[in-house]
């Protein structure tokens, strides 16, 4: 069985500039999570999908993040416009349930400069 | 407000010698507690999970935690560290019922290992 898989692993834009990142989660996996590290802090929640539905959306950033996940499968991770402070690693990850293991992607480190 | 503080932000450790990573965390109710580890290259990847029942939990890679209510603390332990276990360390809460998945982080510990 496949893991979360996270495209792409690096990504370096310049400000102002568009990028999405994917998340392929775990086959049958109706809970899908994005999370985000900025450099040195702590990682930090930002949204998570029930199927294709968006259950709780509280810690995205602000308006120029867009996440969506079609048919309930992959989820991407638009931010446009880029802005230096977005800076850090986008990790994604899914669970069967609400109550059991989160599996976790390697992440995608976002540079923008 | 809910967090969790891992207060060593760098621990070294000859390899063979004992292990012991902290984490304190604050929440309204005792939490689901996790441990994460991340070598470079990889995901995140749980080392072990405490929900209820006994407080010292066994993990993979020969790591064990212990629960501690009293204090706060799910500190995660290894007898024996391995030069394979250098990596960065994340504790982890989420909450205890049903409901979004959402984990708060501490800030991760990166442990060195020395031959």
């Amino acid at each position: 069985e496949a893991g979360v898989t996270q495209f792409p692993s690096h990504s370096v834009i310049e400000k102002g500039q568009t990028v999405t990142l994917r998340c392929d989660p775990i086959s049958g996996h109706d809970n899908l999570y994005w999370y985000r590290r900025v450099m040195g802090k702590e990682i930090k929640f930002l949204l998570h999908f029930v199927k294709e539905s968006k259950q709780d959306e509280s810690g995205m950033p602000n308006n120029r993040f867009l996440a969506e996940r079609t048919g309930g499968t992959y989820s991407t991770l638009k931010v446009q416009p880029a802005e230096l402070e977005d800076s850090g690693v986008y990790f994604c990850a899914s669970s069967r349930t609400l109550n059991t293991e989160a599996f976790f992607g390697q992440g995608t480190r976002l540079t923008v400069v | 407000a809910q967090s969790v503080t891992q207060p060593d932000i760098h621990i070294t450790v000859s390899e063979g010698a004992s292990l012991e990573l902290r984490c304190n965390y604050s929440y309204g109710a005792t939490p689901y507690l996790f441990w994460y580890v991340q070598s470079p290259g990889q995901g995140l990847q749980l080392l072990l999970k405490y929900f209820s029942g006994d407080t010292l939990v066994q993990g993979i890679k020969g790591f064990e935690a212990e629960f501690k209510r009293s204090q706060s603390s799910f500190n995660l332990r290894k007898p024996s560290v391995h030069w394979s276990d250098a990596a960065e360390y994340f504790c982890a809460v989420g909450p205890p019922t049903s409901g979004t998945y959402k984990y708060i982080f501490g800030t991760g510990t990166r442990l060195k290992v020395l031959a």
